[in-house]
């Protein structure tokens, strides 16, 4: 079975600052990988995947996330934050070619202060 | 395109009242079907996932129950609300076939038990 480990429950940083969210999973196999966005009182909100191919990949509001396999991360960067990005971030993983079900982490709270 | 809906969006019940909340999705057939709860300053917690009609899997054992009368319609149940039974339920879609385990969340559904 899959694990995620998202280690910090909550990231404080001022706008237009760099951040990195951490996230790092565990398997036998291999995984697709997903960062999920949640903002207040709402559902999530797919933010980028990785499938196969180029190990970084990028969503369309700056963010990216670098699937490594020796250090079985996945961690979510944005080179400057705005005030929008405040909201919950969710890292996913699932074992490919299985029938298994998607495992989220707990979630890291982003707060970006002006 | 596909959507997804829930409701009530917001929901006060008092203990031991029933509970029932609901969620269609539209334009996709067959798809599998999840409900999750997230409790306040917790992560995704799976509760019932189902790949067809009237074939529904639970994941934690509780007082709450799931049906999915038609393909793309899912309800959650119960029959005496705890108070242990606050919080953010999600409902989410993914494909039945190829699936590589992205999922699709509904608005999500508050529910306060007093």
């Amino acid at each position: 079975a899959q694990s995620v480990t998202q280690l910090d429950s909550q990231v404080p940083v001022f706008e237009e600052a760099p951040v990195e969210l951490r996230c790092n999973y565990s398997s036998s196999v291999s995984v697709y990988l997903f960062w999920y966005v949640q903002y207040p009182n709402q559902g999530l909100q797919l933010l980028l995947k990785y499938l196969s191919g180029s190990t970084l990949v990028k969503s369309i509001n700056g963010f990216e996330a670098e699937f490594n396999k020796s250090q079985t991360s996945f961690h979510l960067r944005k080179p400057s934050v705005h005030i929008s990005d405040t909201a919950e971030y969710f890292c996913a993983v699932i074992n490919t070619g299985t029938a298994s079900k998607l495992t989220f982490g707990t979630g890291t709270r982003l707060q970006v202060m002006l | 395109s596909q959507t997804i809906h829930q409701w009530p969006a917001t929901l006060v019940q008092p203990v031991g009242s029933p509970l029932s909340l609901e969620c269609t999705v539209e334009g996709t057939s067959n798809p599998n079907l999840y409900w999750y709860r997230q409790a306040a300053g917790r992560g995704l917690q799976l509760l019932f996932y189902s790949i067809g009609i009237d074939q529904i899997s639970s994941e934690v054992p509780q007082n709450l129950s799931a049906s999915r009368p038609q393909d793309r319609q899912f309800i959650l149940s119960s029959k005496k609300l705890l108070l242990s039974d606050s919080g953010f339920y999600l409902c989410a879609w993914s494909t039945g076939q190829a699936n590589t385990g992205e999922l699709f969340f509904g608005e999500g559904s508050r529910l306060t038990v007093l």
